[in-house]
């Protein structure tokens, strides 16, 4: 059964640390697609990044990274030199596309950023 | 841009109402899903629709039903409501399985309070 884990729960840092969260699932197909999206206070989910289970290649967009390994199933992400306004309730996701077109998601991270 | 919008932004309804959860998406999407979010739970699938007047039994979807007239329209009914649907509901759609761009988009949400 798929399933998507993050065992963060709550994470406090302060303002230009580095920050990981970690986002760990389980499926047994071969063809999967991950996500992360981003929950401000406003309370829309905001999409940030997709990346197929063909395509490990880790990938950076401005202070945001991620890192895929199949070998961990994990897809990581990671804020460098954090801002306030990062402050947000992070999900990771997962679907199969070969079953069905689900979406399962973690149950989030919370993330403060202190000034 | 993807649009997705939600009818009520904060609903108060009391226990036995019938209650309508609108939702309409301007992107053609194939996919329609309904979400609930509670604190510690993460977002759970209540339902998914496919196509129109297609629909699909998510993870907890006793107490809701849904309707898909048109496509670009997605609906959830809580038949009787009751105290324990109190939640915040999340609309979101995508493109069905067989493309590449297989992400949901969500709608800024419906915090429904029953009383």
């Amino acid at each position: 059964a798929q399933k998507v884990t993050q065992a963060q729960t709550e994470i406090s840092v302060v303002e230009k640390e580095d920050v990981t969260l970690d986002c760990v699932y389980e499926t047994r197909d071969t063809t999967y697609y991950l996500f992360w999206y981003k929950q401000p206070p406003s309370g829309e989910l905001v999409f940030l990044i997709r990346r197929n289970s063909f395509d490990e290649q880790n990938e950076i967009s401005g202070r945001y990274s991620w890192n895929f390994q199949k070998s961990t199933s994990s897809f990581n992400f990671t804020i460098t030199a954090s801002q306030v306004v990062d402050s947000a309730v992070y999900f990771c996701a997962l679907s199969e596309p070969n079953r069905d077109d689900k979406i399962i998601f973690g149950k989030g991270t919370r993330l403060h950023i202190l000034p | 841009d993807v649009k997705v919008t939600q009818s009520s932004r904060y609903l108060v309804k009391r226990t036995g109402e019938k209650v309508f959860l609108e939702c309409v998406q301007d992107m053609d999407h194939e996919n329609m899903f309904w979400y609930r979010q509670d604190p510690g739970l993460g977002l759970r699938l209540i339902y998914f629709s496919y196509d129109v007047k297609m629909k699909e039994k998510g993870d907890i979807p006793e107490g809701y039903s849904v309707s898909r007239e048109k496509k670009e329209r997605f609906s959830l009914i809580l038949e009787s409501a009751s105290t324990n649907q109190t939640s915040m509901y999340l609309c979101a759609s995508s493109f069905r399985r067989g493309t590449s761009n297989t992400e949901a988009f969500f709608g800024q949400g419906t915090r429904l309070t029953v009383v």
